[in-house]
């Protein structure tokens, strides 16, 4: 089943922040997040495993609930650059295939 | 992160003609590939897993006579859109499995550019 997204879209300023989160029915092993832009293929941004780890990529970091099958991805200070619509995809075991949310699409204006 | 491509970037073919789209990883080894389409402001909709040396394994609702998935080595998977329609006309997309990705140590799957599919 198709984990949720939210919010679906989200426009910032340059420097301000965000928060995305995912959301899975089902117990989750591993939550992967990544970023595609307009008429690209999505780039991997960070890999979060149950322990409910957090990870941190320049001003990019990401936590993972696993009693609550959530994960959310934080962006501080957002760039230009963060604009583009960001999924997560959540695997059920170590080696299962994703299963993509619908995505949300964040843009980034000066 | 780990390079992984995909030819051609774009084509343009004729209703009933095949188009073959290849997903090679470059700097590591895959035995497991992922197809994918999207749709314009979609998620990625998987359509089949592509297993070296042997079977595909295609999700539901996927043709496996009409879309042909050949993984031949390590390295290269390719998926061949045979009979092609207008309806077929999409954004097709491969993924490698790397089940220990230097860069992240951890199984990571690493997406090719994509290929931009029209058929008139």
């Amino acid at each position: 089943q198709q984990p949720v997204q939210s919010p679906q879209a989200v426009i910032l300023r340059e420097g301000e922040d965000a928060v995305i989160n995912c959301s899975s029915s089902k117990a989750l092993y591993s939550v992967h997040w990544y970023r595609q832009k307009h008429g690209e293929a999505p780039v991997f941004l960070m890999i979060l495993l149950k322990g409910g780890e957090q990870k941190g990529h320049e001003k990019i970091s990401a936590s993972f609930n696993e009693k609550k099958q959530q994960s959310s991805l934080y962006l501080t200070a957002s760039q230009l650059s963060y604009s583009g619509t960001y999924f997560c995809g959540t695997g059920e075991t170590s080696g299962s295939r994703l299963t993509f949310g619908e995505g949300t699409q964040l843009t980034v204006n000066p | 992160g780990a390079v992984v491509s995909q030819h051609p970037s774009r084509v343009i073919c004729k209703s009933g003609t095949s188009v073959k789209i290849e997903c090679r990883s470059l700097d590591f080894q895959a035995t497991t590939m992922f197809w994918y389409r999207q749709f314009p402001k979609k998620s990625l909709m998987l359509m089949a897993t592509s297993n070296e040396g042997s079977k595909a394994t295609y999700e539901q609702g996927v043709e496996k006579d009409k879309f042909l998935i050949n993984h031949a080595s390590l390295t290269l998977s390719t998926l061949t859109v045979t009979s092609a329609h207008p309806e077929d006309s999409s954004f097709y997309i491969c993924s490698a499995r790397d089940f220990f990705s230097i860069w992240t140590g951890q199984e990571t799957q690493y997406f090719g550019p994509g290929t931009r599919l029209l058929v008139l």
